[in-house]
Protein backbone atom coordinates (compact mmCIF):
# COMPACT_ATOMS: atom_id res chain seq x y z
CA UNK A 1 0.00 0.00 0.00
CA UNK A 2 0.65 3.74 -0.34
CA UNK A 3 3.31 4.59 2.12
CA UNK A 4 3.82 8.17 1.31
CA UNK A 5 0.43 10.31 0.85
CA UNK A 6 -0.08 14.03 -0.74
CA UNK A 7 -3.31 16.41 -0.53
CA UNK A 8 -4.81 17.69 -2.33
CA UNK A 9 -4.60 15.10 -5.47
CA UNK A 10 -5.35 18.04 -7.57
CA UNK A 11 -6.05 21.71 -7.10
CA UNK A 12 -7.19 24.99 -9.34
CA UNK A 13 -6.90 28.08 -8.26
CA UNK A 14 -6.83 31.89 -9.45
CA UNK A 15 -3.89 33.85 -10.36
CA UNK A 16 -2.47 35.93 -6.83
CA UNK A 17 -3.31 33.24 -4.56
CA UNK A 18 -0.95 30.33 -2.73
CA UNK A 19 -1.82 27.15 -2.52
CA UNK A 20 -0.73 24.61 0.38
CA UNK A 21 0.31 21.13 -0.71
CA UNK A 22 0.59 18.55 2.11
CA UNK A 23 3.09 15.51 2.15
CA UNK A 24 2.99 13.05 4.58
CA UNK A 25 4.68 9.70 5.32
CA UNK A 26 1.89 7.23 6.35
CA UNK A 27 3.48 4.54 8.34
CA UNK A 28 7.22 5.87 9.12
CA UNK A 29 8.86 8.79 10.20
CA UNK A 30 10.66 10.93 7.92
CA UNK A 31 13.34 13.64 8.24
CA UNK A 32 14.13 14.47 5.07
CA UNK A 33 11.47 15.10 2.32
CA UNK A 34 11.82 16.02 -1.37
CA UNK A 35 9.81 17.88 -3.59
CA UNK A 36 9.72 17.76 -6.83
CA UNK A 37 8.15 19.17 -10.00
CA UNK A 38 7.13 17.41 -13.16
CA UNK A 39 6.15 19.37 -16.42
CA UNK A 40 4.22 17.25 -19.09
CA UNK A 41 6.04 15.31 -20.91
CA UNK A 42 9.07 15.57 -18.59
CA UNK A 43 11.15 14.46 -16.31
CA UNK A 44 10.90 15.62 -12.73
CA UNK A 45 13.09 18.28 -11.17
CA UNK A 46 13.53 18.39 -7.80
CA UNK A 47 12.93 21.39 -6.18
CA UNK A 48 14.30 21.43 -2.60
CA UNK A 49 14.79 19.17 0.52
CA UNK A 50 12.77 19.72 3.64
CA UNK A 51 14.52 18.70 6.69
CA UNK A 52 12.67 18.33 9.37
CA UNK A 53 13.33 21.54 12.75
CA UNK A 54 15.49 22.60 9.94
CA UNK A 55 15.46 25.27 6.71
CA UNK A 56 14.92 23.09 3.41
CA UNK A 57 17.72 23.39 0.91
CA UNK A 58 16.78 24.70 -2.28
CA UNK A 59 18.51 23.88 -5.58
CA UNK A 60 19.40 26.50 -8.20
CA UNK A 61 17.12 28.32 -9.29
CA UNK A 62 14.11 27.79 -7.40
CA UNK A 63 12.58 30.69 -5.67
CA UNK A 64 12.92 30.23 -2.03
CA UNK A 65 10.14 32.73 -1.68
CA UNK A 66 8.08 31.80 -4.46
CA UNK A 67 7.92 27.68 -2.79
CA UNK A 68 7.75 28.05 0.96
CA UNK A 69 8.31 24.46 2.20
CA UNK A 70 7.66 23.69 5.96
CA UNK A 71 8.46 20.71 7.92
CA UNK A 72 6.37 20.21 10.67
CA UNK A 73 6.64 16.84 12.15
CA UNK A 74 8.43 13.81 11.26
CA UNK A 75 5.66 12.47 9.03
CA UNK A 76 4.49 15.77 7.48
CA UNK A 77 6.27 18.67 4.77
CA UNK A 78 4.40 21.31 3.38
CA UNK A 79 4.87 22.89 0.27
CA UNK A 80 3.30 26.74 -0.44
CA UNK A 81 3.34 28.15 -3.78
CA UNK A 82 2.85 31.99 -2.99
CA UNK A 83 1.26 34.31 -5.08
CA UNK A 84 0.68 31.81 -7.79
CA UNK A 85 0.46 32.55 -11.39
CA UNK A 86 -0.31 30.20 -14.36
CA UNK A 87 3.76 29.74 -15.43
CA UNK A 88 3.08 27.89 -11.49
CA UNK A 89 0.89 25.11 -13.13
CA UNK A 90 2.63 21.87 -13.32
CA UNK A 91 2.50 18.14 -11.54
CA UNK A 92 4.37 18.11 -7.61
CA UNK A 93 5.60 15.20 -6.41
CA UNK A 94 7.04 14.36 -2.92
CA UNK A 95 9.14 11.78 -2.02
CA UNK A 96 10.91 10.47 1.87
CA UNK A 97 13.05 8.11 2.30
CA UNK A 98 12.11 4.88 4.13
CA UNK A 99 14.16 2.64 5.52
CA UNK A 100 17.10 3.46 3.40
CA UNK A 101 18.49 7.13 2.49
CA UNK A 102 19.03 5.98 -0.96
CA UNK A 103 15.20 4.31 -1.60
CA UNK A 104 12.91 7.13 -1.73
CA UNK A 105 9.07 6.17 -1.75
CA UNK A 106 7.01 8.57 -3.62
CA UNK A 107 3.39 10.57 -3.05
CA UNK A 108 0.53 10.43 -5.58
CA UNK A 109 1.16 14.11 -6.40
CA UNK A 110 -0.49 16.87 -6.90
CA UNK A 111 -1.83 18.67 -10.13
CA UNK A 112 -1.92 22.25 -9.69
CA UNK A 113 -3.58 24.84 -12.15
CA UNK A 114 -3.39 28.09 -11.79
CA UNK A 115 -5.72 30.21 -13.63
CA UNK B 1 28.71 15.19 -12.01
CA UNK B 2 26.10 11.93 -12.01
CA UNK B 3 23.96 12.37 -14.92
CA UNK B 4 21.60 9.47 -16.46
CA UNK B 5 20.54 9.00 -20.03
CA UNK B 6 17.44 6.81 -21.20
CA UNK B 7 18.02 7.35 -25.30
CA UNK B 8 14.69 6.17 -26.02
CA UNK B 9 11.73 8.64 -25.29
CA UNK B 10 9.20 5.89 -27.00
CA UNK B 11 8.78 2.40 -27.25
CA UNK B 12 6.20 0.56 -28.65
CA UNK B 13 5.61 -3.21 -27.95
CA UNK B 14 3.51 -5.76 -28.49
CA UNK B 15 1.52 -7.53 -26.15
CA UNK B 16 3.39 -10.75 -24.94
CA UNK B 17 6.74 -9.06 -26.56
CA UNK B 18 9.65 -8.77 -24.58
CA UNK B 19 11.16 -5.44 -23.79
CA UNK B 20 14.22 -3.91 -22.75
CA UNK B 21 14.42 -0.29 -21.86
CA UNK B 22 17.58 1.22 -22.23
CA UNK B 23 19.53 3.59 -18.95
CA UNK B 24 23.23 4.50 -18.73
CA UNK B 25 24.78 6.72 -16.22
CA UNK B 26 27.49 8.59 -15.31
CA UNK B 27 29.06 8.04 -11.60
CA UNK B 28 32.39 8.13 -10.16
CA UNK B 29 31.91 5.91 -7.38
CA UNK B 30 29.40 2.07 -7.19
CA UNK B 31 26.19 3.76 -7.95
CA UNK B 32 22.89 3.17 -6.43
CA UNK B 33 20.66 2.56 -9.23
CA UNK B 34 16.64 2.55 -9.50
CA UNK B 35 13.48 2.01 -11.91
CA UNK B 36 10.81 3.37 -11.27
CA UNK B 37 7.56 3.27 -13.25
CA UNK B 38 4.62 6.32 -13.28
CA UNK B 39 1.12 5.31 -14.68
CA UNK B 40 -0.83 8.74 -16.11
CA UNK B 41 -1.34 11.50 -13.32
CA UNK B 42 0.29 9.14 -10.74
CA UNK B 43 2.91 9.10 -8.51
CA UNK B 44 6.25 6.97 -9.02
CA UNK B 45 6.15 3.22 -7.80
CA UNK B 46 9.40 1.54 -7.26
CA UNK B 47 10.65 -1.09 -9.88
CA UNK B 48 13.74 -2.50 -8.35
CA UNK B 49 16.89 -1.14 -7.24
CA UNK B 50 20.63 -2.64 -7.36
CA UNK B 51 23.16 -1.48 -4.41
CA UNK B 52 25.60 -4.17 -4.49
CA UNK B 53 25.82 -7.53 -4.52
CA UNK B 54 24.18 -10.04 -7.92
CA UNK B 55 24.19 -7.84 -10.97
CA UNK B 56 20.92 -9.13 -11.88
CA UNK B 57 18.06 -8.02 -9.66
CA UNK B 58 14.41 -9.07 -9.95
CA UNK B 59 11.42 -6.35 -9.25
CA UNK B 60 8.33 -6.22 -8.99
CA UNK B 61 5.56 -6.74 -11.53
CA UNK B 62 8.39 -9.11 -13.34
CA UNK B 63 10.64 -6.81 -13.75
CA UNK B 64 14.44 -7.52 -14.31
CA UNK B 65 17.41 -5.36 -14.60
CA UNK B 66 21.06 -5.99 -15.11
CA UNK B 67 24.34 -3.46 -13.78
CA UNK B 68 26.71 -3.74 -16.14
CA UNK B 69 29.50 -1.74 -15.13
CA UNK B 70 31.50 -2.05 -18.31
CA UNK B 71 28.64 -0.63 -20.13
CA UNK B 72 28.14 2.02 -17.47
CA UNK B 73 24.38 0.62 -18.09
CA UNK B 74 21.18 -0.42 -15.87
CA UNK B 75 18.63 -1.66 -18.52
CA UNK B 76 15.35 -3.01 -17.74
CA UNK B 77 13.95 -6.15 -19.01
CA UNK B 78 10.79 -8.20 -18.77
CA UNK B 79 10.43 -11.52 -20.63
CA UNK B 80 6.30 -10.86 -22.18
CA UNK B 81 4.75 -7.73 -21.61
CA UNK B 82 1.26 -7.17 -20.58
CA UNK B 83 -1.10 -4.24 -21.74
CA UNK B 84 -1.60 -2.82 -18.01
CA UNK B 85 2.59 -2.06 -18.31
CA UNK B 86 1.93 0.56 -20.31
CA UNK B 87 3.31 3.59 -18.60
CA UNK B 88 6.47 5.83 -18.41
CA UNK B 89 9.72 4.37 -16.86
CA UNK B 90 12.23 6.03 -14.97
CA UNK B 91 15.88 5.25 -14.30
CA UNK B 92 17.63 7.17 -11.93
CA UNK B 93 20.70 7.39 -9.76
CA UNK B 94 21.42 8.30 -5.99
CA UNK B 95 24.18 10.80 -5.37
CA UNK B 96 25.10 10.10 -2.02
CA UNK B 97 27.47 13.05 -1.55
CA UNK B 98 24.65 15.05 -2.39
CA UNK B 99 21.88 12.63 -1.06
CA UNK B 100 19.63 13.05 -4.45
CA UNK B 101 17.93 10.92 -7.34
CA UNK B 102 18.69 12.08 -10.42
CA UNK B 103 16.58 11.16 -12.61
CA UNK B 104 16.54 10.31 -16.54
CA UNK B 105 14.76 12.04 -18.81
CA UNK B 106 11.45 8.89 -19.22
CA UNK B 107 10.68 6.32 -21.58
CA UNK B 108 7.36 6.36 -22.73
CA UNK B 109 6.34 2.40 -22.96
CA UNK B 110 2.78 2.41 -25.94
CA UNK B 111 1.83 -1.59 -25.73
CA UNK B 112 0.00 -2.42 -28.89
CA UNK B 113 -2.44 -5.34 -28.98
Amino acid sequence: GAVVSQHPSRVICKSGTSVKIECRSLDFQATTMFWYRQFPKKSLMLMATSNEGSKATYEQGVEKDKFLINHASLTLSTLTVTSAHPEDSSFYICSAPREYQETQYFGPGTRLLVL
Amino acid sequence: AQSVTQPDIHITVSEGASLELRCNYSYGATPYLFWYVQSPGQGLQLLLKYFSGDTLVQGIKGFEAEFKRSQSSFNLRKPSVHWSDAAEYFCAVYGGATNKLIFGTGTLLAVQP
